[in-house]
């Protein structure tokens, strides 16, 4: 079974710090693999996705991640966040069965 | 562009009841989802549709029912609602195995 690891359940960062948000997931396989995020009082959002080609995803709002097969990571970075970043992020999985596995979240604060 | 529609955005219920969770797509989309949501556990697979006519148990199936009526409806059935099924429920489709996932804006469910 697959499944999915964020390192961090809560970050907090000033306004204009860089934002590296970790993700691992377990599967040997052919992977798919999304941040989504969620803004307070939102539905999840889709924010990238990695199907195959450059491990370099760029994604909306200035994020992108970076897929490491050999790491099993697929980190979330952003250079500069912002206060309206505040959210929580989800790392998620889809193997070929195409059923998603969900990390347990990042909380991410933003201070003005 | 209503994407993904849930109904309703909020319930109460008291132990023993029973309620449908209505979800409907305006996509075309073939695969359908149901996923709950609870505090530091993330999103978790609750069933799934991959497509017209089946239906498949994901991570967290026990005590809940799934129809998927037509390409459209993909409902979610409590028979007797319990007080540990408190959670945020989030109905999602995508084009098919693999593929992002369009999340509704999530049914807030109360078991008393």
């Amino acid at each position: 079974a697959q499944s999915v690891s964020q390192h961090n359940h809560h970050v907090i960062l000033s306004e204009a710090a860089s934002l590296e948000l970790g993700c691992n997931y377990s599967y040997g396989g052919t992977v798919n693999l999304f941040w989504y995020v969620q803004y307070p009082g939102q539905h999840l959002q889709l924010l990238l996705k990695y199907f195959s080609g450059d491990p370099l995803v760029k994604g909306i709002k200035g994020f992108e991640a970076e897929f490491i097969k050999s790491k099993f990571s697929f980190n979330l970075r952003k250079p500069s966040v912002q206060w309206s970043d505040t959210a929580e992020y989800f790392c998620a999985v889809r193997s070929g069965a195409g059923k998603s596995t969900f990390g347990d979240g990042t909380t991410l604060t933003v201070k003005p | 562009n209503a994407g993904v529609t849930q109904t309703p955005k909020f319930q109460v219920l008291k132990t023993g009841q029973s309620m449908t969770l209505q979800c409907a797509q305006d996509m075309n989309h073939n695969s359908m989802y149901w996923y709950r949501q609870d505090p530091g556990m993330g999103l978790r697979l609750i069933y799934y549709s991959a497509s017209e006519g089946t239906t498949d148990k994901g991570e967290v199936p026990n005590g809940y029912n799934v129809s998927r009526l037509n390409k459209r409806e993909f409902s979610l059935r409590l028979e007797s609602a319990a007080p540990s099924q408190t959670s945020v429920y989030f109905c999602a489709s995508s084009e098919g195995p693999g593929r992002a996932l369009h999340f509704g804006n999530g049914t807030r469910l109360t078991v008393t």
